[in-house]
């Protein structure tokens, strides 16, 4: 079956911690993989894409086949950064995403 | 320019009433998806809509919920007797669909459903 698996529900880090939120997948064929982000009393946002290979706000997420993983990293967490992130899975053929649970991320000062 | 809209932000309804709950997508995106978001289950896919194919229903809990989509723009989702286990924040998203990719879905800012 095709799923997404986050984990953990809540992460809580100090400020300047490092930080990482799991992600890992379930599927045969070709992911395409995503982390969105709501911001309290924001909309649900995309964040990042895998195929972008990108930055955003300091995280990076590199997809691992072998481990059929999709974590989250930053290296050094802001207060601002706490939200509700999620993973999502999307697959050929469809522009349906498959959702993870969430974890929310708390950064305290 | 304009992102997709949802109506009403919050909606009190008394067990075993009918709701109707609107989104308005961003104009030229083809595809149009429902969600719910609730506490401790994460954001569940409820039904997706793209162009003028059958919808994908594969979500949807129960008959007592459906969705329409006139016209290839606005949709409604409906929920009919509503339960009070259908308290949640439901969620609309569209996307361009542009068929090369899976393309970044935009979100409404949601409905909160409270079921008394």
């Amino acid at each position: 079956a095709q799923r997404v698996t986050q984990p953990e529900k809540l992460l809580s880090v100090f400020k300047g911690a490092p930080v990482e939120l799991k992600c890992n997948y379930s599927y045969s064929g070709s992911p395409e993989l995503f982390w969105y982000v709501q911001y309290s009393r924001q909309r649900l946002q995309l964040l990042l894409r895998h195929i972008s290979r990108e930055s955003i706000k300091g995280f990076t997420a590199d997809l691992n086949k072998g481990e059929t993983s999709f974590h989250l990293k930053k290296p050094f967490a802001q207060e601002e950064d706490s939200a509700m992130y999620y993973c999502a899975l999307g697959r050929h053929n469809t522009d349906k995403l498959i959702f993870g649970t969430g974890t929310r991320l708390q950064v305290f000062p | 320019g304009a992102g997709v809209s949802q109506s009403p932000s919050n909606k009190v309804t008394e067990k075993g009433k009918d709701v109707e709950l609107r989104c308005d997508p961003i104009s030229g995106h083809t595809a149009l998806y429902w969600y719910r978001q609730s506490l401790g289950q994460g954001l569940e896919f409820l039904i997706y809509f793209q162009g003028n194919s059958a919808p994908d229903k594969s979500g949807l809990p129960s008959d007592r919920f459906s969705a329409e989509r006139t016209g290839g723009s606005v949709s409604t989702l409906t929920i009919q007797r509503t339960q009070q286990e259908d308290s949640a924040v439901y969620l609309c998203a569209s996307s361009i669909a542009s068929g090369s990719s899976t393309d970044t879905q935009y979100f409404g800012p949601g409905t909160r459903l409270t079921v008394l």
